[in-house]
């Protein structure tokens, strides 16, 4: 079956500008997760969505950064007044459940932001 | 200390030969693991995932778990020059938090 989906896959915006990542998960996944990895770095973790569930923000740099998922399905990351330290490769992940079995995640391609 | 561990390599092995490669975890609570497989420009892959101590077989790959030791371990049998890329390792945590620690991840180079 299809597999998590991103778009756009490039993003270039000048500092200062709002933008909107979207992800659309494996069909059947109760868990979105969101990711990011800078040149040279790992990845790291941002927020993560299970069901219903308050989401856990744990990982969200700054208050510029936030997340919704509607309808359990698609995802938004949203970055407002984005500065150059923000680009960066931004992952999806999904899982079939957060428990011990089916958390096994898997990643969309990613879009590339590129912060002018 | 970080929380997860690898090294960044390049770990550099002949065409056919055995690739070794580790991951140390500081989290005792941790209880499921993961190895992803990187190429360049691409997002990472999922090829092998353990959660209970021992070894865990699927084709050419083999994890090992140590939770005594914190140790994780991805040997890919009959390396091929396709296989070079950076593996990385990733560990979730204890219930509760699912979200996955990545290490830096050890790039593997087969040479043909």
């Amino acid at each position: 079956g299809a597999g998590v989906s991103q778009s756009p896959s490039n993003k270039v915006t000048e500092k200062g500008k709002d933008v909107e990542l979207r992800c659309d998960p494996i069909s059947g996944h109760t868990a979105l997760y969101w990711y990011r990895q800078s040149l040279g770095q790992g990845l790291e973790f941002l927020i993560y969505f299970q069901g219903n569930s308050a989401p856990d923000k744990s990982g969200l740099p700054s208050d510029r950064f936030s997340a919704e998922r509607t309808g359990g399905s698609v995802s938004t990351l949203t970055i407002q007044r984005t500065q150059q330290e923000d680009s960066a490769v931004y992952l999806c992940a999904s899982s079939l459940s957060t428990g011990l079995a089916g958390n096994e995640q898997f990643f969309g391609p990613g879009t590339r932001l590129t912060v002018l | 200390q970080k929380e997860v561990e690898q090294n960044s390599g390049p770990l550099s092995v002949p065409e056919g030969a055995i690739a070794s490669l580790n991951c140390t975890y500081s989290d005792r609570g941790s209880q499921s693991f993961f190895w992803y497989r990187q190429y360049s420009g691409k997002s990472p892959e999922l090829i092998m995932f353990i959660y209970s101590n021992g070894d865990k077989e699927d084709g050419r790959f083999t994890a090992q778990l140590n939770k005594a030791s914190q140790y994780v371990s991805l040997l890919i049998r009959d390396s091929q020059p396709s296989d070079s890329a950076t593996y990385l390792c990733a560990v979730n945590g204890a219930a509760g938090r699912r979200a996955l620690t990545f290490g830096s991840g050890t790039r593997l180079q087969v040479q043909p």
